[in-house]
C-alpha cells in the first residue's frame, strides 16, 4: 500500500506523560501536514512542512507540541506533558508541491490519543 | 477570517439523491474540496472543484459552486447504504498551505 501511514493507531497515556507519533507520507509527496480532530468537529490544521522545513504553525500548536521532518521524509509529532484536552485524533496528510496541480491532500488513518 | 459551515445531519432513503450544502468565507480559495470519513477511518478525498468552474460531475457525484454566494454543494445520485458517512467541505487557507474544514455533515442512508 502506498498511502499515508501513521503509527501507532491508538495511544492511551496518563496525564503528564510525553507521547510521539509518526507519519510516513506518500513517497513522492514533498508536503506534509498535521491536523487534529476532536469528536464532532472537522480536522483543524496544526502545522505544515515542505520537505524538511516547517513553514507554518497554527496557534493551536502550543509550546508543548513539536513536529519534525528530518530529511524530508517521515515526520514525528511529539506532545510533552500531555493534558486531557489533548485527547483527539491526530491526522497526517501529504501532497505534491504547489504550482498548477490541484492542492490534493491525502490523509492517513490517524492516531487516536486518549489521555487519562 | 476563514470559516466553513455545513448542516450537521442529512437522512435519505436508498436510491434517492442526497444534497449536502456548504458555505465558505474565503473568496480567494482556488480549490474547494469534499472529503468523506467513515467511522474510525481517515479522510478520503472525494472530489474537488476549481474556483472558476460552476459544476463538476464525477460518476454519481456532482459538485455545484456558486462563487457569488460562496455556496458549494455535493449531490450524490442513487445514494447507497455504503454512502453513509460524514462528509466534509474544505477550502484552502489564504496562504494556500492548509485546509479549513467544516464540522461535517453526517449522511444516514436507510434501506
Amino acid at each position: 500500500d502506498t498511502g499515508v501511514s501513521q503509527d501507532p493507531r491508538h495511544k492511551i497515556t496518563k496525564r503528564g506523560q510525553n507521547v510521539t507519533f509518526r507519519c510516513d507520507p506518500i513517497s513522492e509527496h514533498n508536503r506534509l501536514y498535521w491536523y487534529r480532530q476532536t469528536l464532532g468537529q472537522g480536522p483543524e490544521f496544526l502545522t505544515y512542512f515542505q520537505n524538511e522545513a516547517q513553514l507554518e504553525k497554527s496557534r493551536l500548536l502550543s509550546d508543548r507540541f513539536s513536529a519534525e521532518r528530518p530529511k524530508g521524509s517521515f515526520s514525528t509529532l511529539e506532545i510533552q506533558r500531555t493534558e486531557q484536552g489533548d485527547s483527539a485524533m491526530y491526522l497526517c496528510a501529504s501532497s505534491l508541491g504547489g504550482g498548477a496541480d490541484p492542492y490534493e491532500q491525502y490523509f492517513g488513518p490517524g492516531t487516536r490519543l486518549t489521555v487519562t | 477570517g476563514e470559516d466553513v459551515e455545513q448542516s450537521l445531519f442529512l437522512s435519505v432513503r436508498e436510491g434517492d439523491s442526497s444534497v449536502i450544502n456548504c458555505t465558505y468565507t474565503d473568496s480567494s480559495s482556488t480549490y474547494l474540496y469534499w472529503y468523506k470519513q467513515e467511522p474510525g477511518a481517515g479522510l478520503q478525498l472525494l472530489t474537488y472543484i476549481f474556483s472558476n468552474m460552476d459544476m463538476k460531475q464525477d460518476q454519481r457525484l456532482t459538485v455545484l459552486l456558486n462563487k457569488k454566494d460562496k455556496h458549494l454543494s455535493l449531490r450524490i445520485a442513487d445514494t447507497q447504504t455504503g454512502d453513509s458517512a460524514i462528509y466534509f467541505c474544505a477550502e484552502s487557507n489564504q496562504a494556500g498551505t492548509a485546509l479549513i474544514f467544516g464540522k461535517g455533515t453526517t449522511l444516514s442512508v436507510s434501506s
